[in-house]
């Protein structure tokens, strides 16, 4: 069972609409999550964190954590084609040690 | 302010070769991690450096080797390349043990 698990996708949405990333993992005492985004061609830049349960806002971005679940999104609304990228979920393991998910790949279509 | 600077950006080896990879962190951080990210495996952590010393290591092999200096710069060695090598090197500079990465462009190393 891989660390932290994320739908490859791609998954394409209509631009102004509302994008939901996710993201499972696997270790129960976990305590803080990332978002990063990629740009093809690019390196990954940190969007959000969030270490307690519920939900975290910064602009147009929501993360999402319910640890009981063990489970992690990240919504995206008013889509916007500059968002079309490839975004990763990760846990911390340790310090600044990161287990990274695959990512998933987000069109936005003007 | 200048961000994480890494080079060389591009190289190509053969294998049995060794590569040195140099990272230079955003000017305060005194945390430098490296990763590997590939197409197959996405991004995966080989070791982090703080002060001068190595906190965490990932499951990589012994090949995989790094130091950090005084200045907070930070070296990371490949011996005996192989083609399963051939990957994105990724450096990764932090303020604080908070899992806040600020990554380089990465080294793109290729060896045939």
């Amino acid at each position: 069972q891989k660390e932290v698990e994320q739908n490859s996708g791609p998954l394409s949405v209509p631009e102004g609409a509302i994008a939901s990333l996710n993201c499972t993992y696997s270790d129960r005492v976990s305590q803080s999550f990332f978002w990063y985004r990629q740009y093809s061609g690019k390196s990954p830049e940190l969007i959000m964190s969030i270490y307690s349960n519920g939900d975290k806002e910064d602009g147009r971005f929501t993360a999402q954590l319910n640890k009981a679940s063990q489970y992690v999104s990240l919504l995206i609304r008013d889509s916007q084609p500059s968002d079309s990228a490839t975004y990763l979920c990760a846990r911390r393991a340790g310090a600044n040690n990161l287990f990274f998910g695959t990512g998933t790949r987000l069109t936005v279509i003007p | 302010k200048a961000g994480v600077t890494q080079t060389p950006r591009y190289l190509i080896k053969t294998r049995g070769q060794q590569v040195t990879l140099s990272c230079s962190p955003i000017s305060g951080h005194r945390s430098v991690s490296w990763y590997q990210q590939t197409p197959g495996q996405g991004l995966q952590f080989l070791f982090e450096y703080f002060s001068e010393t190595q906190r965490n290591k990932g499951n990589f092999p012994g090949r995989f080797s790094g130091r950090q200096f005084s200045n907070s710069r930070s070296e990371m060695n490949v011996s005996t390349l192989e083609l399963g090598d051939s990957a994105l090197y990724l450096c990764a500079s932090s303020l604080a043990e908070a899992g806040e990465l600020f990554f380089g462009e990465g080294s793109r190393l290729t060896v045939l």
